[in-house]
């Protein structure tokens, strides 16, 4: 699976939209690009995926340069709850590849009041 | 709240003891995972099941054995573990990749295991 590289932390003003940066320049033709966030002591809640599009859903949207070689997590309006590490994994397709999701070091996102 | 749930949220227990923890789901999914996350480190793979059989082991040591007994349960037993065991130990589960080839994984809240 490709390599991601995400920043280590990222500050973001409560209202504000909090965009999320994540390089993979080695991801290939069948591969997905993931996000997940993980609150302090909860189990890794899932986000969005997406494969070539742009996509959106009622949490986030995730927006993908046309060569995927980079990807966007945009949380529109932030509340002090997104406060989390976020991480984006690219997760191969194939029976034994496609059946691990591999977590890199993720962002910590810190809202602020 | 998760769909996945397991159980115990927190255990404790000495080295020469014999424990399980419990995974369940009723999503209908038939792939289930389980996951270690230390302290401030993102989670590693251990194991994987699909339709109920191992399909993937990431060298663990045999002092943790799963068990998938049926399509909504997963077990790890824990024996013989070292202090450096301890961590927060996660399940997940998904559609199985022949089935859906995107379905995301979800996890539950873990067990956090202290091994003293």
């Amino acid at each position: 699976d490709a390599k991601t590289t995400q920043p280590t932390s990222m500050d973001c003003a409560e209202g504000r939209a909090a965009n999320l940066p994540c390089n993979h320049s080695t991801i290939s033709g069948n591969e997905y690009v993931y996000w997940y966030r993980q609150i302090h002591s909860q189990g890794p809640q899932y986000i969005i995926h997406g494969l070539k599009n742009n996509e959106t859903n009622e949490m986030a949207s995730l927006i993908i340069t046309e060569d995927r070689k980079s990807s966007t997590l945009i949380l529109p309006h932030a509340t002090l709850r997104d406060t989390a590490v976020y991480y984006c994994i690219v997760r191969g397709s194939g029976e034994t590849s496609g059946s691990r999701l591999t977590f890199g070091e993720g962002t910590q996102l810190t809202v602020n009041p | 709240d998760t769909e996945v749930t397991q159980t115990p949220k927190h255990l404790v227990m000495g080295m020469t003891n014999k424990k399980s923890l419990k995974c369940e789901q009723h999503m209908g999914h038939r792939a289930m995972y389980w996951y270690k996350q230390k302290a401030k480190k993102p989670p590693e793979l251990m194991f994987v099941y699909s339709y109920e059989k191992l399909s993937i082991n990431e060298s663990v040591p045999s002092r943790f054995s799963p068990e998938c007994p049926n399509s909504s349960l997963l077990n790890l037993h824990l024996h013989a573990l070292q202090p450096e065991d301890s961590a927060l130990y996660l399940c997940a589960s998904s559609h199985e990749k022949r089935f859906r080839d995107d379905s995301p994984l979800h996890f539950g809240n873990g067990t956090r295991l202290t091994v003293t």
